[in-house]
């Protein structure tokens, strides 16, 4: 079992707004302050969509965003599109180079 | 436009060993930290180990279900990273990525390959 902890699915409509939330379950996942968020194709290379808890790489659209509160850190997907539908996994830097992913949360846009 | 491409996976038996290579484009990989992240068939994406740099001196770390049996190094001449697998497990069926840092910098996984499918079974 993860240290991190997501819910297995989550849906919504185009143009809807989800939230994915990511749960600190151990003191293993270090002190939360370098979260990431990767989505991932079946069959693709993972990309990465937030680093750092809020921070997004050059390229990703402004309607991914992150956030904090506590040992839980979200993902929300606002005006939801069918390209969005996939597997989405948080990630911790946990501790001296060492790195812990959540469960994964798949998305599907109804 | 920066490409990681991994090779080596295939069918492996039980026990026995396989050495994964990841090679770069648009960057040196030796400069940079890497990690490989492996997903087994239906299920979640596994930090599986990292190395630093050279320049950084090279240290690695390993998960804890890997560590003992996976090895991580370099060539620098050739600037390749390999993951060296021994003792396999059926368990360690899995799509290996090998990952790298960007601009968002080394605590994460900027860059990944396409994996490679590493199937451990008798």
């Amino acid at each position: 079992q993860s240290a991190l902890t997501q819910p297995r699915s989550v849906s919504g409509s185009p143009g809807q707004s989800v939230t994915i939330s990511c749960t600190g379950t151990s003191s293993g996942v270090g002190d939360f302050n370098y979260v990431s968020w990767y989505q991932h194709h079946p069959g693709k290379a993972p990309e990465l969509m937030i680093y750092d808890v809020n921070k997004r790489p050059s390229g990703v659209p402004d309607r991914f965003s992150g956030s904090k509160s506590g040992n839980t850190a979200s993902l929300t997907i606002s005006g939801l599109q069918a390209v969005d539908e996939a597997d989405y996994y948080c990630c911790s830097y946990a501790d001296t180079f060492t790195w812990v992913f959540g469960g994964g949360t798949k998305l599907t846009v109804l | 436009e920066v490409q990681l491409v991994e090779s080596g996976g295939g069918l492996v038996q039980p026990g026995r060993s396989l050495r994964l290579s990841c090679t770069a484009s648009g960057f040196t990989l030796g400069d940079r930290a890497m990690s490989w992240v492996r997903q087994a068939p239906g299920k979640g994406l596994e930090w599986v180990g990292f190395t630093r740099s050279k320049h950084y001196g090279g240290t690695t770390e390993y998960a804890a279900s890997v560590k003992g049996r996976f090895t991580i190094s370099r060539d620098e001449y050739k600037d390749i990273a390999y993951l060296q697998m021994n003792s396999l497990k059926t368990e360690d069926t899995a799509v290996y990525y090998c990952t790298s840092y960007g601009s968002s910098g080394w605590k994460n996984f900027d860059y990944w390959g396409q994996g490679t499918l590493v199937t451990v079974s008798s």
